[in-house]
C-alpha cells in the first residue's frame, strides 16, 4: 500500500523555526509537494520538490531526499497566522496526489 | 486573482439521493480534479479530468461517481445514490498545462452531509 507518515501536531513559538517531517513509502514517486489548511479552508500549494535539495520561498523551505523517502517543510519566523495544518502529498503517478494525514502547527505568543 | 469557485457551499441530502456538486475551474486551466476530505482527515484523490476525459481515477471512485464538463467552464460530480459514508468536504482543483502536476489550486469546497 501505499502512506505518508507526519506529525499529527507541532507546537512552536512566534518568531521561531519549525521544521515538519514527511517520510512515504509509495509504489510510484514523481515527486513531493506541500500544502497548507486553515481550519475550515481548503488547501493551498507551498512548495513541490522533484529532485533532491532545497526549494525555498520566501519564509518556507522543503526539501527532499529520495534516496531515504523523507522530505520536509521548514518554517522561519513564525508568525500566528501560520498555524494551520499542513499536509505532506506524494506525486504518484501522472495525474495522483496521495495525501498524508496533516501536522496541526499550533503556533504560540 | 483569478480562483476556482464551487457550489453550493453546503449541500444537505437523504441518503439514496442524487446530488451534483459543481465547480468552475480557473479559466485557462487544463486539469481538473475532485477531492474529498472527511472531517479531521486526510485529503484523498478522487478523480482527475483532461482534455474531456478522465485521465485517472482512485478507488473511491466507483460506479456512483461520474464526472461531466458540460460546457467551457463547469466541472461537476454526481454520486448516484448517496451513502452516509460520503459526508465529507468535497474539493475540486485545478492547474495549467505547464505545472500541471505541481501546484493545483483548490476551490473553497462543498460539505456534503448525508442524513
Amino acid at each position: 500500500g501505499q502512506s505518508l507518515e507526519q506529525p499529527s501536531e507541532v507546537t512552536a513559538v512566534e518568531g521561531a523555526i519549525v521544521q515538519i517531517n514527511c517520510t512515504y513509502q509509495t509504489s510510484g514517486f514523481y515527486g513531493l509537494s506541500w500544502y497548507q489548511q486553515h481550519d475550515g479552508g481548503a488547501p493551498t500549494f507551498l512548495s513541490y520538490n522533484g529532485l533532491d535539495g532545497l526549494e525555498e520561498t520566501g519564509r518556507f523551505s522543503s526539501f527532499l531526499s529520495r534516496s531515504d523517502s523523507y522530505g520536509y517543510l521548514l518554517l522561519q519566523e513564525l508568525q500566528m497566522k501560520d498555524s494551520a495544518s499542513y499536509f505532506c502529498a506524494v506525486r504518484y503517478s501522472n495525474y495522483q496526489l496521495i495525501w498524508g494525514a496533516g501536522t496541526k502547527l499550533i503556533i504560540k505568543p | 486573482e483569478p480562483e476556482v469557485t464551487q457550489t453550493p457551499s453546503h449541500q444537505v441530502t437523504q441518503m439514496g439521493q442524487e446530488v451534483i456538486l459543481r465547480c468552475v475551474p480557473i479559466s485557462n486551466h487544463l486539469y481538473f480534479y475532485w477531492y474529498r476530505q472527511i472531517l479531521g482527515q486526510k485529503v484523498e484523490f478522487l478523480v482527475s479530468f483532461y482534455n474531456n476525459e478522465i485521465s485517472e481515477k482512485s478507488e473511491i471512485f466507483d460506479d456512483q461517481f461520474s464526472v461531466e464538463r458540460p460546457d467551457g467552464s463547469n466541472f461537476t460530480l454526481k454520486i448516484r445514490s448517496t451513502k452516509l459514508e460520503d459526508s465529507a468536504m468535497y474539493f475540486c482543483a485545478s492547474t495549467t498545462g505547464d505545472r500541471a502536476y505541481n501546484e493545483q489550486f483548490f476551490g473553497p469546497g462543498t460539505r456534503l452531509t448525508v442524513l
